[in-house]
């Protein structure tokens, strides 16, 4: 399964744009890029995903590189409630894949007022 | 709709015990995961089930295990329980389980075996 890298920790402040970082340099052609959030005290929640494309939607951007070893997902107007570990994922298409999201440690976002 | 939901919300258990955690689905979900989320490994994939078949398998002994009933529901077991059993355990469900679909997850069943 291919790997991704991400800071451990990052900060923010309230109401400003943040860039959360991601590297996968072993990405296959097939694999999709997903961002999961987790809250504290819940289980983790779908943000977005992408597979060659910058996408968008009502919670965040997913940016991605044209070479695909990177991609960064970006919050427009960080607020408290976006204090959370992110998680980058890919997941390939194969068949022994399903239902199957291999979650590494993640980045602790934090948000001050 | 009604998001997953996982019953009980906390356990308490002492060695060698067993444990049944319960799961309901999104209702139209077919496929459920179970994962195991630990301070110190993180979240690590159990294993998945859809139409009453376990279907795919994380790397954990066969101490754990699961099923699915014809509604969806699904239950995973632990037996024997040891200390490093404690952890939270979330259940996601998704509509068949292809890796592009998106996972919907429980508020998860925190365990501590004593």
């Amino acid at each position: 399964d291919a790997k991704t890298t991400q800071p451990n920790s990052m900060e923010s402040n309230e109401e400003e744009p943040v860039h959360l970082p991601c590297n996968h340099s072993t990405i296959s052609g097939t694999d999709y890029i997903h961002w999961y959030r987790q809250l504290p005290s819940q289980g983790p929640e779908y943000v977005i995903h992408g597979l060659t494309s910058n996408v968008n939607n009502r919670m965040a951007s997913l940016a991605i590189a044209e070479d695909r070893k990177s991609s960064t997902l970006i919050l427009h107007r960080a607020t408290l409630r976006d204090a959370a570990v992110y998680y980058c994922i890919l997941s390939y298409t194969g068949s022994s894949n399903t239902g199957k999201l291999i979650f590494g440690q993640g980045t602790t976002l934090q948000v001050k007022p | 709709k009604a998001g997953v939901t996982q019953t009980p919300r906390y356990l308490i258990k002492t060695r060698g015990q067993q444990v049944t955690l319960s799961c309901s689905p999104i209702s139209g979900h077919r496929s459920v995961s179970w994962y195991q989320q630990t301070p110190g490994q993180g979240l690590q994939f159990l294993f998945e089930y859809f139409s009453e078949t376990q279907r795919n398998k994380g790397n954990f002994p066969g101490r754990f295990s699961g099923r699915q009933f014809s509604n969806s529901r699904s239950e995973m077991n632990v037996s024997t329980l040891e200390l490093g059993d404690s952890a939270l355990y979330l259940c996601a469900s998704s509509l068949d389980g292809t890796p592009v679909e998106t996972q919907y997850f429980g508020p998860g069943t925190r365990l501590l075996v004593l």
